[in-house]
């Protein structure tokens, strides 16, 4: 398909192991983006990707998240020591614009991490 | 960061119109105002986008009076598969640092949730 796609669709882990998030972008979206949206809330801004440079992980909710994206295409979002706060479903946006840009996002359809 | 104010719920029937409204008091010149639909589990999903006056699209029409502190979605005879949230989001998505760089500047809030019932 031509849309946003974010593997695995369900993540189970036990507290303290490591997880990784993949997104494939659309092809040819120079931004990307991940949000984090807990139950019943809207999606809250993680971290954004110019290509391949991360310009902005102000949203990062500690220094056990990290994301990369190393060839400006597919990311990944990895969390170390998962806590049980880190459960949520965690959301990849892309977008053809850079700089001032008013494209609207495409959003996958996120991973749903569950952290026992 | 401009912050928008939209009812927490709205109930409807089917074959009705369906307006929200959002509020946005302090947002900026440069600023869009952009409408997302989310279904549960799944991504939010691009309905609408407009500065000011009136866009109107296949799915939408987006209504932006002209001081631009509010904003009106409306949805024409909405159907049971319209119930979802809706989100209003105010800004660019990505805007330039002072210091040249470019940073994330979406804030989605609570959204609207819609029900429609038969």
């Amino acid at each position: 398909g031509a849309g946003v796609s974010q593997s695995p669709r369900y993540k189970v882990a036990k507290r303290g192991q490591d997880v990784a998030l993949r997104c494939d972008p659309i092809s040819g979206h120079v931004s990307l983006f991940w949000y984090q949206q807990a139950l019943g809330q809207g999606p809250e801004f993680l971290t954004y990707f110019q290509n391949e440079a991360q310009l902005d992980k102000s949203g990062l909710p500690s220094d056990r998240f990290f994301a990369e994206r190393p060839e400006g295409s597919v990311s990944t979002l990895k969390i170390q020591r998962t806590q049980q706060e880190d459960s949520a479903v965690y959301l990849c946006a892309s977008s053809l614009g850079t700089g001032n840009s008013n494209q609207p996002q495409h959003f996958g359809d996120g991973t749903r991490l569950s952290i026992l | 960061l401009a912050k928008t104010t939209q009812p927490i719920s709205m109930d409807s029937y089917e074959g009705q119109e369906v307006n929200i409204t959002c509020s946005h008091n302090n947002i900026a010149t440069n600023d869009y105002i952009t409408w997302y639909q989310q279904f549960p589990s799944q991504g939010p999903r691009f309905i609408i986008q407009g500065y000011k006056t009136k866009v109107t699209n296949e799915v939408a029409s987006l209504f932006i009076p002209a001081d631009r502190k509010s904003s009106t979605l409306s949805l024409p005879r909405v159907s049971l598969s319209d119930t979802a949230v809706y989100y209003c989001l105010v800004g660019d998505p990505i805007v330039r640092s002072r210091y040249g760089g470019s940073q994330g500047n979406l804030i989605f809030g609570k959204g609207t949730k819609l029900s429609v019932k038969p």
